[in-house]
């Protein structure tokens, strides 16, 4: 089993729709968790933390589930520059090394 | 300047050759990371080191080995390239709350 796992998708939507996505994680000793975004053969670049009560930043919102060990990222009034990959990161263990999903496609539609 | 840099961006080399792929920072970070990112795949750990005197193992070594020659510069190899190694491969560093990212150099084992 992977350490963090994401629903590839492609996930394809139209403007404007509001769209989830979930990422499960194994190692209940994950500390901190955070969602990057990724254009095509671009580098990652961070999206926002996920704090244990939940935070928003303008049409997106991530929460943390500790419980189950999930997070999820949510994007409302989707725009067509939303379109591209979202990977979920988890920080965990003493070492502290970045865990990464292996990403979940968004393309916004016209 | 990128916080994070990578030399090359590009390089096509033959199976059998030994090539170096060269990452700066400039953020003060002490940990530094080497990915490959592979399609449908996502980001996997190559190796990380959280100083100069620390290195360790990520999830897919085998095939590569790194140097951190400084806190600002930390290098990886390949000694002896095979054509399962093509990929994108991304350096990063982090503090406890963020990753920054290479643009990413893209590899070719013909």
């Amino acid at each position: 089993r992977k350490e963090v796992e994401q629903d590839p998708g492609p996930f394809n939507v139209p403007e404007g729709a509001t769209v989830a996505f979930n990422c499960t994680y194994s190692n209940s000793a994950s500390q901190s968790f955070f969602w990057y975004r990724q254009d095509c053969r671009k580098e990652p670049k961070l999206l926002m933390s996920v704090y244990s009560s939940g935070n928003e930043d303008g049409r997106f919102t991530a929460q943390l589930n500790r419980a189950s060990q999930y997070i999820s990222l949510l994007i409302r009034d989707s725009k067509l520059s939303d379109s591209a990959t979202y990977l979920c990161v988890v920080n965990y263990g003493s070492a502290r090394q970045l865990t990464f999903g292996s990403g979940t496609q968004l393309t916004v539609l016209p | 300047d990128a916080d994070v840099t990578q030399t090359p961006r590009n390089r096509i080399t033959k199976t059998g050759k030994r090539i170096m792929l060269e990452c700066s920072q400039t953020k003060g970070h002490d940990r530094m990371y080497w990915y490959r990112q592979d399609p449908g795949l996502g980001l996997r750990l190559i190796y990380y080191s959280f100083d100069v005197k620390d290195i360790n193992k990520g999830e897919i070594s085998d095939g590569y080995s790194v140097s951190r020659q400084a806190q600002a510069k930390f290098s990886l190899s390949l000694e002896s390239a095979i054509p399962n190694q093509t990929a994108l491969y991304f350096c990063a560093t982090s503090s406890n709350t963020e990753a920054f990212f290479g643009q990413g150099t893209r590899l070719t084992v013909v």
